[in-house]
């Protein structure tokens, strides 16, 4: 079956320990997205990407680090200096560039730091 | 700057009523689209439904149906003889007319149905 894997769908971690995040799609999707939800507020895009090898920033990258060498995959590393990481952490991914598609999420990650 | 509202925080029926999710948009884009998505305990957001600004015909899928206003700015989703699995959080969402890259989602809001 096609799809989105996030691994794992809980993660625990001691502060000042960076932590990363897998997303993994076999959707042959070129764009791939991080969102950030917290409690009551909507999903909010920590970085997106449109082919392998190129990211963007989105509205609250700070403290966050991301990869794209590979298509399917799109990890995110929540480093040390993000001053509040405790989360929810969605993968996404649409199906073409330069174009409005819907996003197909992953079953998410929910990280707890401590 | 793109905006979406969902007013409603939190919403109870009771199984088999008729329930309406209300969603309200900003935007200064002439062309743009608009997005439900559900998202059930399990965490997971699947997708409901897109439309963009040049289609406001409402839309039908089983108990789900879609009222898109562009002279008020909303769209709206309605569940008709809710059920019990309906239970979970919707998202609506607003993207403008060149990539998925500036998406904005409304703050959700949490439907409980009850038996």
């Amino acid at each position: 079956d096609g799809g989105i894997t996030q691994s794992p769908k809980y993660l625990f971690r001691k502060e000042g320990q960076n932590v990363t995040l897998s997303c993994e799609q076999n959707l042959n999707h070129d764009a791939m997205y991080w969102y950030r939800q917290d409690p009551g507020q909507g999903l909010r895009l920590i970085y997106y990407s449109q082919i392998v090898n190129d990211f963007q920033k989105g509205d609250i990258a700070e403290g966050y680090s991301v990869s794209r060498e590979k298509k399917e995959s799109f990890p995110l590393t929540v480093t040390s200096a993000q001053k509040n990481p405790t989360a929810f952490y969605l993968c996404a991914s649409s199906t073409r560039l330069g174009s409005i598609h819907e996003q197909y999420f992953g079953p998410g990650t929910r990280l707890t730091v401590t | 700057a793109q905006k979406v509202t969902q007013a409603q925080t939190e919403i109870s029926v009771v199984e088999k009523e008729d329930v309406t999710l209300d969603c309200v948009y900003e935007t200064r884009d002439t062309t743009y689209y608009l997005f439900w998505y559900k998202q059930p305990p399990s965490g997971e957001l699947v997708f409901l439904i897109r439309r963009n600004s040049f289609d406001e015909q409402n839309e039908i899928s089983g108990r789900y149906s879609w009222n898109f206003q562009k002279s008020t700015s909303s769209f709206n989703f309605t569940i008709t003889a809710s059920q019990v699995v309906d239970s979970a959080v919707y998202f609506c969402a607003l993207s403008g007319s060149y990539n998925n890259n500036d998406m904005r989602f409304g703050a959700g809001t949490r439907l409980t149905v009850k038996p």
